[in-house]
C-alpha cells in the first residue's frame, strides 16, 4: 500500500459525459501528479501541482483539468468525453530530494488508479 | 526532448533463468528510478540510483547506474513468476521534466 488512495476503482460512462477522478496524496506529501496509461501510449504525464498550485503540465488535453484543494486531495475533471479516453488513470505524490553536488531525485508513490471505460 | 530508451520491449522466459534489462540515455541524468507495475495496478518503487557506477540488490534484482549517468540496467538472477510485470525506468528532476522509459514487459513462465 503507497499510502495513495483513489476513487473511484472503476468508472463506466458514455461519451459525451464528464466525470470526476479523485487523489489523495500520502500523508505530508503536498504534490499530486495525475498520469493517463492506455494500450497503445504507455504512461504518460498529464499535470502536477504542489500545495494547491499547478507546477507542471504534460499531454493534458484542453477537456480535461485538474485542481488541488487546500487538504492536498486533487481532482480530474475529464469532460466531452470520447472513446479514446478509455484508460488507467493513476496519481502519484512523491518525494523530492536533493543530491550532493547537485541535481535531485523525485521518486513517485502510485494510487492504485481509476478504470475509466467510455462506451 | 529526452528519452528513456528501454530494451528488450518484451521479454518472456522460464523460471529459474536470468535475464537483463536496459535503460539507455543520451542526456546525464542526476537521479534514476526502477519501478515495477503489475496488470491494473499503480507502478511500485524499486530503487533510486544517484551515483555514476552505483550498484544496488533487491534480494534477486541487481540495479546498476552507468559511470557516465547516462544509463542503468536492472538484472535478475533466477527469474520467477512473480517477477512478472512491467519494468519502467524513470527521472523526474525538480525541473519538472518527468520521462518515463519506454518499458520492458516481462513474461515469467513456470
Amino acid at each position: 500500500d503507497s499510502g495513495v488512495t483513489q476513487t473511484p476503482k472503476h468508472l463506466i460512462t458514455a461519451t459525451g459525459q464528464r466525470v470526476t477522478l479523485r487523489c489523495s496524496p500520502r500523508s505530508g506529501d503536498l504534490s499530486v501528479y495525475w498520469y493517463q496509461q492506455s494500450l497503445d501510449q504507455g504512461l504518460q504525464f498529464l499535470i502536477q501541482y504542489y500545495n494547491g498550485e499547478e507546477r507542471a503540465k504534460g499531454n493534458i488535453l484542453e477537456r480535461f483539468s485538474a485542481q488541488q484543494f487546500p487538504d492536498l486531495h486533487s481532482e480530474l475533471n475529464l469532460s466531452s468525453l470520447e472513446l479514446g479516453d478509455s484508460a488507467l488513470y493513476f496519481c502519484a505524490s512523491s518525494v523530492v530530494g536533493g543530491l550532493a553536488g547537485g541535481g535531485s531525485y523525485n521518486e513517485q508513490f502510485f494510487g492504485p488508479g481509476t478504470r475509466l471505460t467510455v462506451l | 526532448t529526452q528519452l528513456l530508451e528501454q530494451s528488450p520491449q518484451f521479454l518472456s522466459i522460464q523460471e529459474g533463468e536470468n535475464l537483463t534489462v536496459y535503460c539507455n540515455s543520451s542526456s546525464v541524468f542526476s537521479s534514476l528510478q526502477w519501478y515495477r507495475q503489475e496488470p491494473g495496478e499503480g507502478p511500485v518503487l524499486l530503487v533510486t540510483v544517484v551515483t555514476g557506477g552505483e550498484v544496488k540488490k533487491l534480494k534477486r534484482l541487481t540495479f546498476q547506474f552507468g559511470d557516465a549517468r547516462k544509463d542503468s540496467s536492472l538484472h535478475i538472477t533466477a527469474a520467477q513468476p512473480g517477477d512478472t510485470g512491467l519494468y519502467l525506468c524513470w527521472w523526474g528532476g525538480a525541473t519538472n521534466k518527468l520521462i518515463f522509459g519506454t518499458g520492458t514487459l516481462l513474461a515469467v513462465q513456470p
